[in-house]
């Protein structure tokens, strides 16, 4: 039981080059969600999803696009990077019904130059 | 208005002591959630504990409570024995939203840095 992994866990873009944050779970959780993390403003969610083929914009989502064909995976994204895009990325995942404690990722740390 | 605040951007606390972390929450929802979480630096975000809004009773895991008071909405963290390893990020977190999706966003507070010294 690998809980959930991200890959890469570090990368670096130039601006205007697109790439996807990979995010799997092994624990059947129907919710996954896409985190950012800057310095001074904790998390921020950037979308989510309540099951497979189903997915919906967070507190901070253009720039990004996620899709959910299966319910282990959940890709992130950034179309055509930008410098505001530098952060760190954080997928998480919970089961469904009621709060029920939410999983994270180790995170990505992307730098856009 | 912040939904979720930490007013100590950082503390110092003596190993083998008692911390409390502060945070306030802002809803008008009768049915949140409240979370902390660890992050060391490392940077992984740990799951410490939980307290809903229904809850009567203060919950505790091991060295950590949670000292819930909702009139005041306040959801304080109290780690008994500090320990070196305790030295750490700490972020408090809230779902809002009743029904059995209880919400989908996690809101973070901007998080408190604790540093355990000998």
């Amino acid at each position: 039981n690998a809980g959930v992994t991200q890959t890469p866990k570090f990368q670096v873009l130039k601006t205007g080059q697109s790439m996807t944050l990979q995010c799997a779970q092994d624990m059947n959780h129907e919710y996954m969600s896409w985190y950012r993390q800057d310095p001074g403003m904790g998390l921020r969610l950037i979308h989510y999803s309540v099951g497979a083929g189903i997915t919906d914009q967070g507190e901070v989502p253009n720039g990004y696009n996620v899709s959910r064909s299966t319910t282990e995976d959940f890709p992130l994204r950034l179309l055509s990077a930008a410098p505001s895009q530098t952060s760190v990325y954080f997928c998480a995942s919970r089961e469904g019904g009621g709060y029920k404690t939410q999983y994270f990722g180790p995170g990505t740390r992307l730098l856009v130059l | 208005a912040q939904k979720i605040t930490q007013t100590q951007p950082g503390m110092f606390v003596q190993e083998k002591e008692a911390v409390t972390l502060d945070c306030t929450y802002d809803t008008s929802d009768p049915s949140y959630g409240l979370f902390w979480y660890k992050q060391p630096s490392s940077g992984e975000m740990i799951f410490l504990i939980y307290q809903g809004s229904y809850d009567q009773q203060n919950a505790t895991e091991g060295r950590y409570s949670l000292n819930f008071q909702k009139a005041r909405k306040s959801a304080n963290l109290v780690i008994s024995a500090s320990q070196l390893g305790d030295s750490a990020m700490y972020f408090c977190a809230m779902r809002e939203g009743s029904g059995a999706g209880g919400g989908n966003k996690l809101t973070f507070g901007t998080g408190t840095q604790l540093k355990v010294e000998l």
